[in-house]
């Protein structure tokens, strides 16, 4: 079985703060992927990112940035000086090659508020 | 190009009452998901299809029904409304293959409330 945690409910931080979003995966694949969404308060989910299970480089995309460890199970999130409008919550998600292939398992999502 | 349309976006039922939720995607994707987002859960797959005219349950089915006509439509049916069904429900959709050519797109979301 395939399962994705994010222990942190809910994050509240100051305008121009790092903050890390973290997510722990479970699976029993050798091959898997792994994405984060973005949901702002408008309710559309907006994909951020993928990352294969062979592919173990962090990723940076302007104030975003990635840390994928296989030796943790971890694909955690970093964004660097926040801004108000990076408040959303945010889901990681795992999905598998073996019979799960077909589908992404959420984790439960953590709520990031950016104060000014 | 539209993506993954979802009708209606909003709706009030009552306990009891029937409704089909429509999920239309014009990228010529095989997947077709539905999945109900409620507070502190995530998002919980209720049904997939992995081609026209098949379906198949996810994590929670019970209650709903779900059909696939033509490829590019995926129904969501509720027979009997009931108060716990009140969530927001998005659909999906995705290509065949590997990860590498996801990620799933994703509809507005339909928000739906049974009283």
């Amino acid at each position: 079985a395939q399962k994705v945690t994010q222990a942190q409910t809910e994050i509240s931080v100051v305008e121009k703060e790092d903050v890390t979003l973290d997510c722990v995966y479970e699976t029993r694949d050798t091959t898997y992927y792994l994405f984060w969404y973005k949901q702002p308060p408008s309710g559309e989910l907006v994909f951020l990112i993928r990352r294969n299970s062979f592919d173990e480089q962090n990723e940076i995309s302007g104030r975003y940035s990635w840390n994928f460890q296989k030796s943790t199970s971890s694909f955690n999130f970093t964004i660097t000086a926040s801004q108000v409008v990076d408040s959303a919550v945010y889901f990681c998600a795992l999905k598998g090659s073996g019979g799960s292939n077909y589908k992404l398992t959420f984790g439960k999502g953590t709520l990031l508020t950016v104060n000014p | 190009n539209a993506g993954v349309t979802q009708t209606p976006k909003f709706r009030v039922l009552k306990t009891g009452q029937s409704m089909t939720l429509l999920c239309a995607q014009d990228m010529n994707h095989e997947y077709m998901y539905w999945y109900r987002q409620d507070p502190g859960m995530g998002l919980r797959l209720i049904h997939y299809s992995v081609g026209e005219g098949t379906t198949a349950k996810g994590e929670v089915p019970d209650g709903y029904n779900v059909s696939r006509l033509k490829k590019q439509n995926f129904l969501l049916g509720l027979e009997s409304a009931a108060p716990s069904q009140t969530s927001v429900y998005f659909c999906a959709s995705s290509t065949l293959g590997t990860g590498d050519m996801w990620p799933q797109h994703f509809g507005d979301g339909t928000r739906l409330s049974i009283l």
